[in-house]
């Protein structure tokens, strides 16, 4: 009964391809998002979506297109992936902006 | 440009000691603070809150101290257990503005037995 879970937990692909991270909340939070924690170990906002709509999107490469079907899943999918995006990506929810973010345990995805 | 910013990467420290950690943050609109502790290969785990109204906030071995005019905020953890080695990051949103929580760099904590 893990509360924000994401799949697959090992992603290694190679250049160009296309593939996607599913994330699902069984919290009843109103919000999602996607963190990238890249080499240096920051972790940063991607996309936010608060009841299935796109409220945050952290100028980022439009090969990144996340997809909210309904409030307790985001999907990230991700085209023609490039070296750079090798990253562990964290989905995460929400409450509201006054609760603390919920964390999946990630998805590491290497780039060949 | 970080506006949370965690300026220790690695600190050590005996157990039953008390282990201090520090955050700076730039934006004076951040209204709202968390303290996340990671383990390897897991996701970030919520710890503790704080709110700009208090400058305090205790939850069993885990305080947070906000000093807004500093624009600094802190976790004591004591006593220091070994199972609390892992890193630790701050983040910072405003309550008023988007979704947005800022994180610092992290800092590895190990506590030595």
């Amino acid at each position: 009964d893990t509360a924000v879970s994401q799949t697959p937990k090992y992603l290694v692909t190679q250049m160009g391809n296309d593939k996607s991270i599913k994330c699902e909340q069984n919290l009843g939070h109103d919000t999602m998002y996607w963190y990238k924690q890249d080499s240096k170990k920051f972790l940063k906002i991607m996309f936010s979506y608060n009841n299935k709509e796109l409220i945050i999107n952290e100028t980022v490469p439009n090969r990144f297109s996340p997809k909210s079907p309904d409030k307790a899943h985001l999907n990230l999918h991700i085209n023609s992936l490039e070296l750079g995006d090798s990253a562990v990506y964290f989905c995460a929810s929400s409450q509201d902006n006054n609760s603390p973010l919920h964390f999946g345990n990630g998805t590491r995805l290497t780039v060949t | 440009d970080q506006q949370v910013k965690q300026n220790s990467p690695s600190l050590s420290v005996q157990e039953g000691r008390i282990s201090i950690l520090n955050c700076d943050y730039t934006n004076s609109m951040f209204d709202y603070f968390l303290w996340y502790k990671k383990y390897p290969a897991e996701g970030p785990t919520f710890l503790i809150s704080i709110s700009s109204i208090k400058d305090k906030n205790e939850d069993g071995r885990f305080t947070v101290f906000l000093n807004k005019s500093a624009k600094h905020l802190s976790l004591h953890i004591v006593p220091s257990q070994p199972g609390d080695s892992a890193v630790y990051f701050c983040a910072a949103s405003t309550t008023s503005g988007t979704y947005k929580y800022i994180f610092g760099t992290g800092t590895r904590l190990k506590v030595l037995a």
